[in-house]
């Protein structure tokens, strides 16, 4: 079985400092991991992907993630937030033989101070 | 390219009724999945179809149940609606129901904007 813990419901930043939204994951198989990003009203949007190539993956809009196999954790970092990036933030994993069955973390509220 | 469409975008129906969703995916892509998600939750996966076959299956109750069609567009059932059911219905749709190995470059998911779906 697999799940993701997010961390924190929500993490408040000024805009130009960075962001840390942190989760950690449980699973049976080599994971893969997602973080995904939803704005009001809007879908899903894929942020970046860890397959089992480079354990620092970057992603688009600036953000990155590191995959750390012995602490279990795939923290999603960004050196300085915009307030476009405001936010809520779904950190995913899933078994590396069906990325289809993804199960989602609670999910972070960011918000962004100006 | 169009992305994963779905409809209706939102829909009010009573306690006691049924709803029928519905997706389209990306051309090309063979696969698509269904998500729950409630308020201030994060998507519950539901239902998994690949070339028209059921391929995965989340804890949900047999009230709820999906299809494939030959042009790859699917459709979610939901019966005896409950308060509880209202949420927005994410579809989404891939290549392939499975990753693509060690590559790196995975099966990339895209996901629809939902239908909100709330029961009164």
């Amino acid at each position: 079985a697999q799940s993701v813990t997010q961390l924190d419901s929500h993490v408040s930043v000024s805009e130009g400092t960075p962001v840390l939204l942190r989760c950690n994951y449980s699973s049976s198989y080599s994971p893969s991991l997602f973080w995904y990003v939803q704005h009001p009203n809007k879908g899903l949007q894929l942020l970046l992907k860890y397959t089992s190539a480079a354990t620092l993956v970057k992603g688009i809009n600036g953000f990155e993630a590191e995959f750390k196999k012995s602490e279990t954790s795939f923290h999603l970092t960004k050196p300085s937030a915009h307030m476009s990036d405001a936010a809520e933030y779904f950190c995913v994993v899933t078994p590396r033989s069906n990325n289809n069955d993804m199960r989602f973390g609670a999910g972070t509220r960011l918000t962004v101070k100006p | 390219d169009a992305g994963v469409t779905q409809s209706p975008t939102h829909l009010i129906k009573t306690r006691g009724q049924q709803v029928t969703l519905r997706c389209s995916p990306i051309s090309g892509h063979k696969s698509v999945s269904w998500y729950q998600q409630v308020l201030g939750q994060g998507p519950q996966f539901i239902f998994q179809y690949y070339e028209k076959e059921e391929r995965g299956r989340g804890n949900f109750p047999d009230r709820f149940s999906a299809r494939q069609f030959p042009n790859y567009s699917s459709e979610l059932n939901v019966n005896a609606l409950l308060l509880g059911d209202s949420a927005l219905y994410l579809c989404a749709s891939s290549l392939s129901d499975r990753d693509r190995g060690l590559s790196g470059s995975g099966n990339t998911i895209y996901f629809g904007e939902g239908s909100w779906l709330t029961v009164v």
